[in-house]
């Protein structure tokens, strides 16, 4: 059981626009702690997207934005390719574990 | 660009140690006053379980769950640092991934992991 839950997957066709939600509680969001997500291709190494909320690292596309509100956040995704399709996690700092802590994931199917 | 890379067996013996070492190459950890290193988890078919982290310094932090078995160490002048986890069993089977948490700007907790190794997959089987 992941401390952020995540659905298990979503899915869109080229060109739409798709969310993947992601619920935090009180030691991580609620307690002002940033959002940061990453996606995952199977074999290689996850690659961040979106980190404190809603800023992107140079060289990802701005088609990926990120968002976050009291304990619930967000990533959106517009003008959905098939290179997207891929796994997407969400990920925080926690007080309670004083440590870090990661959503389930959830599958990106390009239909 | 940075890059990182498990290097370790694939397969260990329950009750024995799992030893990994995270090679770092485009940065130095000696100048990273930065960056922190860590270790992540994934068993199959379950979430990503964050292990624990080491600054340059050899100063550490771990996941409260794995302390008692775990050890991460830092050698600055090898640019790498190793994950020691003793008497595993078979629920310590999982893929593997170093990672490097990079300092940004917040009035939350100023990290997040900017760069992963593509990860290692650990067996415990006898």
């Amino acid at each position: 059981q992941s401390t952020l839950t995540q659905p298990p997957s979503v899915s869109g066709a080229p060109g739409q626009r798709v969310t993947i939600s992601c619920t935090g509680s009180r030691s991580n969001f609620g307690a002002g702690y940033d959002v940061h997500w990453f996606q995952r291709l199977p074999g290689t190494a996850p690659k961040l997207l979106i980190y404190g909320n809603i800023k992107r690292p140079s060289g990802v596309p701005d088609r990926f934005s990120g968002s976050k509100s009291g304990t619930s956040a967000s990533l959106a995704i517009t003008w959905l390719q098939a290179e997207d399709e891929a796994d997407y996690y969400c990920q925080s700092y926690d007080s309670s574990l004083s440590g870090w802590v990661f959503g389930g994931g959830t599958k990106l199917t390009v239909l | 660009q940075v890059h990182l890379q498990e290097v370790g067996p694939g397969l260990v013996k329950p009750s024995g140690t799992l030893s990994l070492t995270c090679a770092v190459s485009g940065a130095s950890i000696s100048s990273s006053s930065s960056n922190w290193w860590s270790w992540v988890r994934q068993p199959p078919g379950k979430g990503l379980e964050w292990i624990g982290q080491i600054y340059r310094s050899g100063s550490a932090n771990y996941n409260p769950s794995l302390r008692s078995r775990v050890t991460i160490s830092v050698d600055v002048s090898e640019n790498h640092f190793s994950l020691n986890l003793n008497s595993v069993t078979a629920a310590d089977t999982a893929l593997y991934y170093c990672a490097r948490l990079n300092y940004y700007d917040s009035s939350g907790f100023p990290y997040y992991f900017d760069y992963w190794g593509q990860g290692t997959l650990v067996t415990v089987s006898s």
